[in-house]
């Protein structure tokens, strides 16, 4: 079955700091990746999103690159602010299997001033 | 335009109850999809439903069960409520529900069950 592994949390960052959050993932077929963020309170709001192999995402300074040969998708961001505190989430989703995503197990971010 | 809402946003119940939990999708939007988010667990697909249909389940016992009316709103209900129950419900929705359809989540309902 498919299935999605980030690296353990919590993060703890300085303010413009590099942040990496790294994720892999097992599917059968040619999935869309994805990641999304939570903020204290809320749902989830998606971040940025990659449908084949080489493509990259990116959204509010957050980048990630699909690497089908290393079949992983890590989030990266250059500089990262206070309020980018939040639980980061990758996800994937199956051609076949309709809205259905499959979540990592989420890593929380901490940015101090 | 509005967002997915969802309805209560807090509930404790007891064990041994039953509860519904309703989720309203973006105007338009046909495709509701559901999951539980616990600390254990992280966060768990329970079923997709589109035009009234369930179109995707996940692996949870029959006592989860839900429905979508004509209007595209979706209800979940759990029944015989466990203590392990006791999560935040997401629902999500998406225009025809298709992999390349971008979803949308509502805040959650948070169930405690006691």
């Amino acid at each position: 079955g498919n299935s999605v592994t980030q690296m353990e949390g919590p993060v703890t960052l300085s303010e413009e700091a590099f942040l990496t959050i790294n994720c892999t993932y097992t599917a059968t077929g040619y999935p869309s990746l994805f990641w999304y963020v939570q903020y204290p309170g809320e749902g989830l709001q998606l971040l940025l999103k990659a449908t084949k192999a080489d493509d990259k995402g990116s959204n509010k300074g957050f980048e990630a690159t699909y690497r089908k040969e290393t079949t992983s998708f890590h989030l990266e961001k250059g500089s990262v602010q206070v309020s980018d505190s939040a639980v980061y989430f990758c996800a994937l989703r199956e051609e076949t299997s309709g809205s259905r995503l499959t979540f990592g197990e989420g890593t929380q971010l901490t940015v101090n001033p | 335009k509005a967002g997915v809402t969802q309805t209560p946003r807090y509930l404790i119940k007891t064990r041994g109850q039953q509860v519904t939990l309703s989720c309203s999708p973006i105007s338009g939007h046909r495709s509701v999809s559901w999951y539980q988010q616990t600390p254990g667990q992280g966060l768990q697909f329970l079923f997709e439903y589109f035009s009234e249909t369930q179109r995707n389940k996940g692996n949870f016992p029959g006592r989860f069960s839900g429905r979508q009316f004509s209007n595209s709103r979706s209800e979940m209900n759990v029944s015989t409520l466990e203590l392990g129950d006791s999560a935040l419900y997401l629902c999500a929705s998406s225009f025809l529900g298709h992999s390349y359809n971008e979803q949308f989540f509502g805040p959650g309902t948070r169930l405690t069950v006691l």
